[in-house]
């Protein structure tokens, strides 16, 4: 069965600091999904990742995918409050089974 | 447009009871995905159902159930409830199967079941 771990688990971070949340897989799959889920709300699509080597920034999130290496990340830059929420990752098989990781829960203090 | 929609939002039902929770997708998906969250076992994949079939099954036990109607709108069903099935249950809707390429797939709000 496909694995997803993210870490850190939780993530406690200063308003205008730097941070990357890690995603990591055990088999192959070249699509990679990040979401985000606000405290007692849905989950809400952020990246679609296809390819190796894939990067995409929205705002102060930029996610990454290294196919090879089964790593993505998500990184934070300059964080605000507003950030504050737990991130999933997650991929597919070749079912097209999603398989999401343990998330991590990001708390921006101000 | 519309986004999807789950009923009820909040349900709470004793042990050995069952229950039916519905998901409308979003206008045009056909493919409905279902997922229990819970704090232990996070978010794990409960079935997907595409054009009235499932596709694919996650590792549930057989109490829980689903089918998908010819307007793509969705219904799961847990029979003998069991304390351990209090979750979120959210369902995604895709426009096409869940997970294909660039493929994404929408969420609802979710369903609160609370078994007592």
């Amino acid at each position: 069965e496909l694995k997803v771990e993210q870490n850190p688990l939780f993530l406690s971070m200063q308003e205008g600091k730097n941070y990357t949340i890690y995603c990591n897989y055990s088999t192959t799959s070249d699509r990679l999904y990040w979401y985000r889920q606000d405290p007692g709300k849905s989950l809400e699509s952020l990246f679609v990742l296809l390819s190796n080597g894939a990067v995409k920034q929205e705002g102060r999130l930029m996610a990454s995918l290294d196919t090879k290496a089964r790593l993505s990340t998500l990184h934070i830059t300059a964080a605000v409050h507003d950030l504050s929420a737990t991130y999933f990752c997650a991929v597919t098989n070749t079912g097209n089974q999603f398989y999401f990781g343990t998330g991590t829960s990001l708390t921006v203090i101000p | 447009k519309a986004g999807v929609t789950q009923t009820p939002r909040y349900l709470i039902k004793t042990r050995g009871q069952q229950v039916t929770l519905s998901c409308s997708p979003i206008s045009g998906h056909r493919s409905v995905s279902w997922y229990q969250q819970t704090p232990g076992q996070g978010l794990q994949f409960l079935f997907e159902y595409f054009s009235e079939t499932q596709r694919n099954k996650g590792n549930f036990p057989g109490r829980f159930s689903g089918r998908q109607f010819s307007n793509s709108r969705s219904e799961m069903n847990v029979s003998t409830l069991e304390l351990g099935d209090s979750a979120l249950y959210l369902c995604a809707s895709s426009l096409v199967i869940a997970g294909g390429p660039g493929n994404e797939q929408f969420f609802g709000p979710g369903t609160r079941l609370t078994v007592l």
